[in-house]
């Protein structure tokens, strides 16, 4: 078992809609947790983190954590082509490197 | 602010050749991380540094060795490059583990024939 795992996708919502990306880890240990996009041809790049049990908010996006299932959410509201990339999850062990999964690709349709 | 360099952008090695990706980052990050990354794999940490004059291996060290050369630099070198190393190599700098994230560079694009 991957230590993190995405589904690959592609993800094909249309644009307004809400694209829900999932993450689950198998280290319970894990204490931090990290969402990337990743467009194209392009280094990876922060959207949000989550430390704690719930929900986070920033803008259109919504990270959502639940500890006790392993397991970690991205929640895109009214999707915009731009939104179109590989999203990463990434889990950070109690070594303190962080562990990606494989990606999972969105397509947001015009 | 460069924030993380990387050079070259790309190469093309044939087998057996080596090779050094440099590294550098600005931000005053004590940890940098070298990965590789291909088609349906994901990010796979090489090596990284937690700080200064410390190296340790990550999930798929064999084939490259790093040198942490000062707070700013992190090489990553191919001795002797193979098919199975062609790859896009990212490096990526934090200020600590446990803390905020990693910044990553724009990467280089490795071919090896």
């Amino acid at each position: 078992q991957k230590e993190v795992e995405q589904n690959s996708g592609p993800l094909s919502v249309p644009e307004g809609a809400i694209a829900s990306l999932n993450c689950t880890y198998s280290d319970r240990g894990s204490q931090s947790f990290f969402w990337y996009r990743q467009y194209s041809g392009k280094s990876p790049e922060l959207i949000m983190f989550i430390y704690s049990n719930g929900d986070k908010e920033d803008g259109r996006f919504t990270a959502q954590l639940n500890k006790a299932s392993q397991y970690v959410s991205l929640l895109i509201r009214d999707s915009q082509p731009s939104d179109s990339a590989t999203y990463l999850c990434a889990t950070e062990n109690q070594g303190g490197k962080l562990i990606f999964g494989q990606g999972t690709e969105l397509s947001v349709k015009p | 602010n460069a924030g993380v360099t990387q050079t070259p952008k790309f190469q093309v090695l044939k087998t057996g050749q080596s090779m050094t990706l440099q590294c550098a980052q600005d931000m005053n990050h004590n940890s940098m991380y070298w990965y590789r990354q291909d088609p349906g794999m994901g990010l796979r940490l090489i090596y990284y540094s937690a700080s200064e004059g410390t190296t340790d291996k990550g999930e798929v060290p064999n084939g490259y060795n790093v040198s942490r050369l000062n707070k700013r630099e992190f090489s990553l070198r191919l001795e002797s490059a193979a098919p199975s190393q062609t790859s896009v190599y990212f490096c990526a700098s934090r200020k600590a583990s446990g803390q905020e994230t990693q910044y990553f560079g724009p990467g280089t694009r490795l071919l090896v024939l």
